[in-house]
């Protein structure tokens, strides 16, 4: 059965302090991998697309990487407009599309 | 300019009523989406529609039925809606459907009384 899981489903760290969110999955034909950024109120808002093993992309403070099995979404010395959840999705074919439950991000000051 | 506009954002009725959830994008895209997210906060895709042809996720019940006059917009019509509708529906459109991020409205709250 195709499905994502994220961990941990909540994280709380000071503003520095470095951290990842873990993204695991079991899907069949993977065609990439997203991760996604979602503020309260709002919808998800697209950060980074991954489409192989050992790939990696940058953006600011956060790096997301993938391998066969799972996605770490990196995050380096963190700020409180970092604060949200981040979600990530897998597409498996055509308009086969798996959601996990995100991981809720708070960063204190 | 909002790329992926929703309407409305609030959407509160009774049991048993039709309603219908409006979406347009101005990003020039061809595939558009629609989403369920429930108190667990998944998302979980219902529809896509792309260049008139319609994907039909086989969970969802046929009371929902989307209808896309054009390319720029792609509407959600709910009959006889049941308490377990109670969601957020978020309209997402991407260019292609293969491998390109999608964009995201802000989501209609539906709550059924």
């Amino acid at each position: 059965e195709d499905q994502v899981t994220q961990s941990p489903e909540a994280l709380r760290l000071q503003e520095g302090e470095s951290s990842s969110l873990n993204c695991s999955y079991t899907v069949s034909g993977l065609r990439g991998l997203f991760w996604y950024r979602q503020d309260p109120g709002k919808g998800p808002e697209f950060l980074f697309t991954l489409y192989s093993a050992g790939e990696e992309k940058e953006k600011e403070r956060l790096k997301a990487t993938l391998t066969k099995k799972e996605s770490f979404l990196h995050i380096t010395a963190p700020k409180p407009e970092d604060s949200a959840t981040y979600l990530c999705a897998v597409q498996a074919g055509f308009n086969k599309f798996y959601f996990g439950s995100g991981t809720k991000l708070n960063v204190k000051p | 300019d909002t790329a992926v506009s929703q309407t409305p954002k609030y959407l509160v009725t009774q049991m048993g009523n039709d309603k219908s959830i409006k979406c347009e994008q101005n990003l020039g895209h061809d595939t558009m989406y629609w989403y369920k997210q429930d108190s667990k906060k998944f998302l979980k895709i219902m529809f896509s529609y792309n260049n008139k042809e319609l994907i039909i996720n086989e969970t969802v019940p046929n009371r929902f039925s989307p209808k896309s006059p054009d390319k720029a917009h792609l509407n959600l019509h709910i009959n006889s809606l049941e308490l377990g509708d109670s969601a957020v529906y978020f309209c997402a459109s991407s260019q292609g459907s293969g491998h390109q991020p999608q964009h995201f409205g802000d989501g209609t709250r539906l709550s059924i009384l």
